[in-house]
Parts: C-alpha cells; sequence; structure tokens
C-alpha cells in the first residue's frame, strides 16, 4: 500500500454535480495539503491542514471545500465547477506544518474533467 | 513571493547519455526537493537536499544554498527516467508554502 491514496484516480463531472475527492496517508503525518496541476503551469498550493486545522486557503474559490476530520484523511468537496478547474488535483502530507527538515510525499492525483 | 526557475524546460537524450538539470531560486531556503513526475501523474521523491550533495544510484543531486541553486545529475540514462522533473524550495521562516518550478520534461530515446 503506497504512502499516500488518492480516490478515485479519474473524475468526469458535470458543472452542476457534486463530488468529493479523498485523500488518505498512512504515513503518521500530521500536515496534509491540497496542490492543483493544470496544463502548462506549475503545481499550485491550495489548501494546507495542520494537526486537523486548516493553516493556508490560497485564494480559492469557494466551490472547492476542503475537508479534514482527522490527520490521516483529507477530502476536497466539489460543486457547481467550471471547465476550466479540470486539471490534476495531487494530496500531499508531511510530517509537519512548516518545512524545516521534512519532504513532502504526494499521491497519485485525481485527474479531474469538468464538462 | 520566491521565485523557482528550472532549465531547460525540455530535453531530449538517447539511452545512456548523461544529463544535467538546474533549479534557480531566489531567496534563501530551509528546504529543496527533487521530484520526478511519471507519466501517471504521481509524484516520486527523489532528494531532499536543502544543501551539500546526495548520490542515489544513477542519479545525484547538490545544492549550493549561498549561490540559490541547485543541480540534478542523471547518469546513463533509461527510457524509464522520462517524465517531468520538479524542483520545490520552501523558504527560510517556516512558510506553509512549498513552491514549485515549471518543471524540465525530459524524454529518453532508445
Amino acid at each position: 500500500e503506497t504512502g499516500v491514496t488518492q480516490t478515485p484516480r479519474h473524475l468526469v463531472m458535470g458543472m452542476t454535480n457534486k463530488k468529493s475527492l479523498k485523500c488518505e496517508q498512512h504515513l503518521g503525518h500530521n500536515a496534509m495539503y491540497w496542490y492543483k496541476q493544470s496544463a502548462k503551469k506549475p503545481l499550485e498550493l491550495m489548501f494546507v491542514y495542520n494537526f486537523k486545522e486548516q493553516t493556508e486557503n490560497n485564494s480559492v474559490p469557494s466551490r472547492f471545500s476542503p475537508e479534514c476530520p482527522n490527520s490521516s484523511h483529507l477530502f476536497l468537496h466539489l460543486h457547481t465547477l467550471q471547465p476550466e478547474d479540470s486539471a490534476l488535483y495531487l494530496c500531499a502530507s508531511s510530517q509537519e506544518g512548516g518545512w524545516t527538515n521534512t519532504e513532502a510525499f504526494f499521491g497519485q492525483g485525481t485527474r479531474l474533467t469538468v464538462v | 513571493g520566491i521565485q523557482v526557475e528550472q532549465s531547460p524546460p525540455d530535453l531530449i537524450l538517447q539511452e545512456g547519455a548523461n544529463s544535467t538539470l538546474r533549479c534557480n531560486f531566489s531567496d534563501s531556503v530551509n528546504n529543496l526537493q527533487w521530484f520526478h513526475q511519471n507519466p501517471w501523474g504521481q509524484l516520486i521523491n527523489l532528494f531532499y537536499i536543502p544543501s551539500g550533495t546526495k548520490q542515489n544510484g544513477r542519479l545525484s543531486a547538490t545544492t549550493v544554498a549561498t549561490e540559490r541553486y541547485s543541480l540534478l545529475y542523471i547518469s546513463s540514462s533509461q527510457t524509464t527516467d522520462s517524465g517531468v522533473y520538479f524542483c520545490a524550495v520552501a523558504l527560510q521562516g517556516g512558510s506553509e508554502k512549498l513552491v514549485f518550478g515549471k518543471g524540465t520534461k525530459l524524454t529518453v530515446n532508445p
């Protein structure tokens, strides 16, 4: 079993649908992250959770709603998305928030297509 | 915010060739990581290297923090090395943000 697992791997949704992305980490980490990777753009940080508390919201539209029920699980709830939201969504975890002496580990990603 | 520039943006090699990928950053960092993104999208950790030199098999990396750059060396490249290589850094001072460069797309031909 990989350290960080994301489901589903692929998702196609209409603009009026509601769906959720799931991320689970088995590394005993305390910080979890959502990143967005669009074509031709660098990875963009969306949200940071440290010990289940949201510590960063990088000006993400409210149609993306994160949830972190515990340090091992992270969700991204999606509703009324736009076609430009189509991207690869990557979840990551690290030992704790702050980046001194700690590495990020990523899941396989969810490739989202909004039609 | 911190700027991360990677070069070259694209690189095409024949199997067996060596290559050097570069990452320049604009400020002092306390974290630098190299990742390989495979064709299926997953980011694979290669090195955590805020300073110094590390080696892992055919790959090695060097970060010169005082001069704000890092190099990733790939020797005797194989087709499975193809993909995009990312450098990511975090500012000294405990920032929550790990900032990524745009990546170097490597294609290794048989």
